[in-house]
């Protein structure tokens, strides 16, 4: 139980051009889910956190119109990365916690979604 | 605000050998604890958490970690290595009362030899 899709898993693009990283919890309700960056190496930085029907908070230094994120429901958070160029090239990762049950104080992680803008 | 420190960013072993990968934290508030594996290019699996009880928890894969409230400490360890276990693995805490943000440690590299 509690799994975590990301679409799509990889994606090659152009500098300029625009990209929509889908996250959806499977098995579960999830009010919350997060976005977290990874560079080469390095830990989780979390982007921002995404609350369903709301605006995402995001964290200091996040570009807000660059990084565009959307809960329209329980299940499905959309990250989109506008006019992306080279040094938006990361790993991507989404989590989700359970709106209730046992492990509502949990995140749980999708497989990431490797960008790379050429 | 929460901090981790994993001390050690690499850790080679031999297999079958003993591992401990430590970690530090920080918090002015009572905080639930985690360990996370990432394999390359893959997301985070919990490998184990603790929440209430007892400190000593065990996880999955043959691990386990110890809460030391004085020490602020949650070393994983595993008794005997296997090459499988080559992977990275991330300390994290989350403050009870705050909604499940976690704050991660660096990360340390378990490199498994044969």
């Amino acid at each position: 139980g509690a799994v975590v899709s990301q679409h799509p898993s990889w994606v090659i693009c152009k500098s300029g051009t625009s990209v929509k990283i889908e996250c959806r919890s499977l098995d579960f309700q999830a009010t919350t889910m997060f976005w977290y960056r990874q560079f080469p190496k390095q830990s989780l930085m979390l982007m921002a956190t995404s609350n369903e029907g709301s605006k995402a908070t995001y964290e200091q230094g996040v570009e807000k119109d660059k990084f565009l994120i959307n809960h329209a429901s329980l299940t499905l958070s959309t990250l989109t990365v506008t006019s992306a160029h080279p040094e938006d090239s990361s790993f991507y990762i989404c989590s989700a916690s359970p709106t209730s049950g046992t492990k509502y104080n949990e995140q749980f992680f999708g497989p990431g979604t490797r960008l790379t803008v050429l | 605000a929460q901090s981790v420190t994993q001390l050690d960013s690499q850790v080679p072993v031999f297999e079958e050998a003993p591992v401990e990968l430590r970690c530090n934290y920080s918090s002015s508030v009572s905080v639930y604890l985690f360990w996370y594996v990432q394999y390359p290019n893959q997301g985070l699996q919990l490998l184990l958490k603790y929440l209430s009880g007892s400190t000593l928890v065990k996880g999955i894969n043959g691990f386990e970690a110890e809460f030391n409230k004085s020490q602020t400490s949650f070393h994983l360890r595993k008794p005997s290595v296997h090459i499988s276990d080559t992977a990275e693995y991330f300390c994290a805490v989350t403050p009870r009362n705050a909604g499940n943000m976690l704050t991660f440690g660096g990360g340390t590299r378990l490199m498994v030899k044969p």
